[in-house]
């Protein structure tokens, strides 16, 4: 597609339920990154793809959050046993192979998660 | 880890005026690119304007200027002839270009544009 695509737009979710975040990156962005926005705060990294090279998770905040992307394709993020905390905005984002281009990050509009 | 500042958490500046949001930054490396990116209440962030550490000239796209001070560690983002949809937070970011690829951003800027 065009931009970054995420999906759903908005999540409301019960404490203790299972999520997943979907982010499909442009087409031939070889790089893939998840961050996490609170409300009123900055951008939070949370994990970075890039090709089949080994993720980086080391923004990851507890083993209740994993993410998967097959090759250069789409991401999921996956909030196990929800909490209120984990409430926040989502943001996907998408960049060409390390070296090349511009750097620049291409972002989604995000996905809100309410957890109750 | 690098870590990014911005000192002002809002701004307000009047339409068609000037406004400098201020952004620091802490880094070893000499080889780095710099952002700001604005957010609407869209949630969308959008690349406001990119400086590569190499160049010493500073960026400008339209009516939007860095004031880049690398010795300083500086980069700040001058908005001219500011316009009603330039309110929005803005995020100042640091990418390594030779390390750790993600961006780091600062807690923001609330710009508000007054008619």
């Amino acid at each position: 597609g065009a931009g970054v695509s995420q999906s759903p737009s908005n999540k409301v979710t019960e404490k203790g339920k299972d999520v997943e975040l979907r982010c499909d990156p442009i087409s031939g962005h070889t790089a893939l990154y998840w961050y996490r926005q609170r409300l009123g705060q900055g951008l939070e990294f949370l994990i970075y793809f890039q090709g089949n090279s080994a993720p980086d998770k080391s923004g990851l905040p507890s083993d209740r959050f994993s993410a998967e992307r097959t090759g250069e394709s789409v991401s999921t993020l996956t909030i196990q046993r929800t909490q209120q905390e984990d409430s926040a905005v989502y943001l996907c984002a998408s960049s060409a192979q390390v070296g090349a281009g511009t750097g620049e990050l291409f972002f989604g509009e995000g996905s809100r998660l309410t957890v109750l | 880890a690098q870590t990014v500042t911005q000192s002002q958490p809002e701004m307000s500046v009047q339409e068609a005026e000037t406004v400098t949001l201020s952004c620091t930054y802490d880094t070893s490396e000499s080889d780095y690119y710099l952002f700001w990116y604005k957010q609407p209440p869209s949630r969308q962030m959008i690349l406001v304007i990119r400086q590569e550490a190499y160049k010493q000239q500073n960026a400008t796209e339209n009516r939007f200027s860095v004031n880049f001070q690398k010795a300083a560690k500086s980069f700040s983002l001058k908005i001219s002839d500011s316009q009603l949809g330039d309110a929005a937070m803005y995020f100042c970011a640091y990418r390594s270009r030779n390390s750790g690829y993600a961006l780091n951003f600062g807690k923001g800027t609330s710009l508000l544009v007054t008619p």
